[in-house]
């Protein structure tokens, strides 16, 4: 079965500083594999997503995510972390290339980027 | 920008009483997804749409939610009767519905069950 681990429940960074939220996955064919961030009482956000291509994949706000197959991970990279990054950020990944596959999610991970 | 409009934002119920939520998603998709979302983790898929077909209700409990998208385009999700387990969050998502496309979300319906 395809699943997504984010193994770490929050990630304190302080701000200017690069940041990593570290995904890892499992999938029987392809990976199609995204990233969403969410704000308090919100829904998600679409930041970048992993199809083809490309490892290095870059998306919304200066986001970008690095595709690493031996190592089964996209985790999402910045170069320099804002307090407005504050937020919870998911991990997902589609268990086949049809419409009708499903799209599933990590646990989270909580960004706490400190002034 | 197109978006996913759901209502209501906000809803609280008593147990026992029935509970419908609505979705509209952006013109054009033809997948419409249900996730259920506790607070603090990730959202859970209930049941997805390729246009009025059900694909996946695998995880949508059925002896008292239902999900419907008649003519494939809006759809409503409904739970009769509530429990106080069912207090979360319930996204609609929608995606084009051609290949492993990203999904859109909704701002989402905040339940509360007492």
């Amino acid at each position: 079965a395809q699943s997504v681990a984010q193994p770490e429940d929050q990630v304190n960074v302080a701000e200017g500083n690069p940041l990593t939220v570290k995904c890892t996955y499992s999938v029987s064919g392809n990976p199609y594999l995204f990233w969403y961030v969410q704000y308090p009482n919100r829904g998600l956000q679409f930041l970048l997503k992993y199809i083809t291509g490309d490892n290095l994949v870059k998306g919304s706000y200066g986001f970008e995510a690095e595709f690493n197959k031996s190592q089964t991970s996209f985790h999402l990279k910045k170069p320099s972390a804002l307090v407005s990054d504050s937020a919870l950020y998911f991990c997902a990944v589609r268990d086949g290339y049809s419409s009708a596959s499903k799209i599933i999610f990590g646990s989270g991970t909580r960004l706490s980027i400190r002034p | 920008e197109a978006e996913v409009a759901q209502s209501p934002r906000y809803k609280i119920t008593e147990k026992s009483q029935a509970v419908a939520f609505w979705c509209d998603p952006i013109s054009g998709h033809a997948t419409l997804y249900w996730y259920r979302q506790i607070l603090g983790q990730g959202p859970e898929l209930l049941v997805q749409f390729q246009d009025e077909s059900v694909v996946d209700d695998s995880q949508l409990p059925k002896d008292r939610f239902s999900a419907e998208r008649l003519k494939g385009v809006d759809s409503t999700l409904k739970i009769q009767p509530a429990e106080l387990g069912d207090s979360a969050m319930y996204l609609c998502a929608s995606s084009l519905g051609r290949g492993p496309t990203e999904a859109f979300f909704g701002q989402g319906t905040r339940l509360t069950v007492v």
